[in-house]
């Protein structure tokens, strides 16, 4: 069972645009959301983060959006550059469960110059 | 920022047998470590979450006789692939935490790719 579901796995954008990636999921407990971002053959690298008491998270060109009603929350890469290609990775984990961290499924960027 | 090495960065043996991979901390103790395996093109699945000094925990469906886990120092963990086979052929992720530190605190290293012939 997929906990947390990611969409779209593929997307392309025009320099300067934005990417949007969006993350659902079901386990009420899960109380920490973190983005990773993934270049090929290399481990995951923390980008951005957010927990439920806020709504929205701004760190330079990427925002978290969090939806707690929805159970969803969203990645923007403001101004996508052709450096940002990578797999990103929305994850979650739950309070109180040994810090442990449930990925969605990925999503492939690929912004075009 | 914090590091975390794993040694070697890929591997390629033989059907039969077994690989270890090392997952250290460089800068840091690391009461817990995490073992991910990921397939190409796949999200991370966590194999197992091991704590220093005491047993690893497996997820369900894990083999714990397949995959060894040791931590040792709250500076090494590792990951032998015992007996080999084409099918465990993957890309194994460590990540790190130090202390008592919350999951922000999570450290991944750069990955194993192992290839079985």
């Amino acid at each position: 069972q997929q906990q947390v579901k990611q969409s779209p796995q593929s997307l392309i954008v025009q320099k300067g645009g934005i990417s949007i990636i969006n993350c659902a999921y079901e386990n009420t407990a899960f109380d920490y959301f973190p983005w990773y971002q993934q270049f090929p053959g290399k481990g995951p690298a923390l980008l951005i983060a957010i927990r439920p008491d806020v709504s929205e998270k701004k760190e330079g060109r990427f925002t978290i959006s969090f939806n707690k009603s929805a159970k969803q929350f969203s990645l923007h890469i403001m101004d996508s550059q052709p450096g940002d290609s990578a797999t990103y990775f929305c994850a979650a984990s739950p309070c109180n469960a040994g810090n442990m961290l449930t990925f969605g499924g990925g999503t492939r960027l690929m912004v075009k110059p | 920022g914090a590091v975390v090495s794993q040694h070697p960065s890929r591997v390629i043996c033989k059907s039969g047998t077994s690989v270890k991979i090392e997952c250290r901390s460089l800068d840091f103790q690391a009461t817990t470590m995490f073992w991910y395996r990921q397939f190409p093109k796949k999200s991370l699945m966590l194999m197992a979450t091991s704590n220093e000094g005491s047993k690893a925990t497996y997820e369900q469906g894990v083999e714990k006789d397949k995959f060894l886990i040791n931590h040792a120092s709250l500076t090494l963990s590792t990951l032998t692939v015992t007996s080999a086979h084409p099918e465990d052929s993957s890309f194994y992720i460590c990540s790190a935490q130090p202390g008592l530190a919350g999951v922000e605190t999570q450290y991944f290293g750069p990955g194993t790719r192992l290839l079985v012939l």
